[in-house]
């Protein structure tokens, strides 16, 4: 059983702060790594993905990925209070027909307080 | 706006009846996903269809659980005998990065 694993939280952060949100997964054959954005009661919103270790910068959003440690994170500089959502990692699935079945963790909730 | 319709946006049945519920995605996207999330949890995988072909299924999905893709284009998923338990957010999905609005079924 592929693992994604997320602090629920709640994380909270004042705003203008860095929030730091954290992301394990356990199938080391995982390519795609992604970050999705949930407001209460929404659909998830992709947010970023990252293939490559390192650092994946978009905007106010980074993404680091670090395979050997099976570690990725998402970065939010500037938080503003509406960035308060939940935050989803998803990891692809690699078993099965599909390369981009994703495996969820079950996210951390993220206040932005003013 | 993902481009990704779903249809009815809520459903409150009784248990033992069927639910039918329709995905609408962006024309140009072969791939199509359906998920379930509950509160609390992340979307969890039901099936998949690379345009009509239903390719992979979750395990965790019992015979009542059936998915549709005609012409390659919009997506049905029936619940045949829906138990409480069914309860859920459905969410369709086109490849990763387009979520549909989701149907939030309720089973009395």
């Amino acid at each position: 059983q592929k693992e994604v694993e997320q602090n629920s939280g709640p994380l909270s952060v004042p705003e203008g702060a860095i929030a730091s949100l954290n992301c394990t997964y356990s199938d080391r054959g995982s390519q795609s790594f992604f970050w999705y954005r949930q407001y209460s009661g929404k659909s998830p919103e992709l947010i970023m993905f990252i293939y490559s270790n390192g650092d994946k910068e978009d905007g106010r959003f980074t993404a680091q990925l670090n395979k050997a440690s099976q570690y990725v994170s998402l970065l939010i500089r500037d938080s503003q209070p509406s960035d308060s959502a939940t935050y989803l990692c998803a990891v692809n699935d690699m078993s099965g027909g599909s390369n981009y079945k994703l495996t969820f963790g079950k996210g951390t909730l993220l206040t932005v307080n003013p | 706006d993902t481009g990704v319709s779903q249809d009815p946006r809520h459903k409150i049945t009784k248990r033992g009846q069927n639910v039918t519920f329709r995905c609408d995605p962006i024309s140009e996207h072969n791939r199509l996903y359906w998920y379930r999330q509950t509160l609390g949890q992340g979307p969890e995988f039901l099936t998949y269809f690379q345009n009509e072909a239903q390719l992979e299924k979750s395990r965790l999905l019992s015979d009542r659980f059936s998915a549709e893709r005609p012409k390659g284009s919009f997506s049905t998923l029936e619940i045949q005998r829906t138990e409480q338990g069914d309860s859920a957010m459905y969410l369709c999905a086109a490849d990763t990065q387009y979520f549909g609005p989701g149907t939030r079924l309720t089973v009395l």
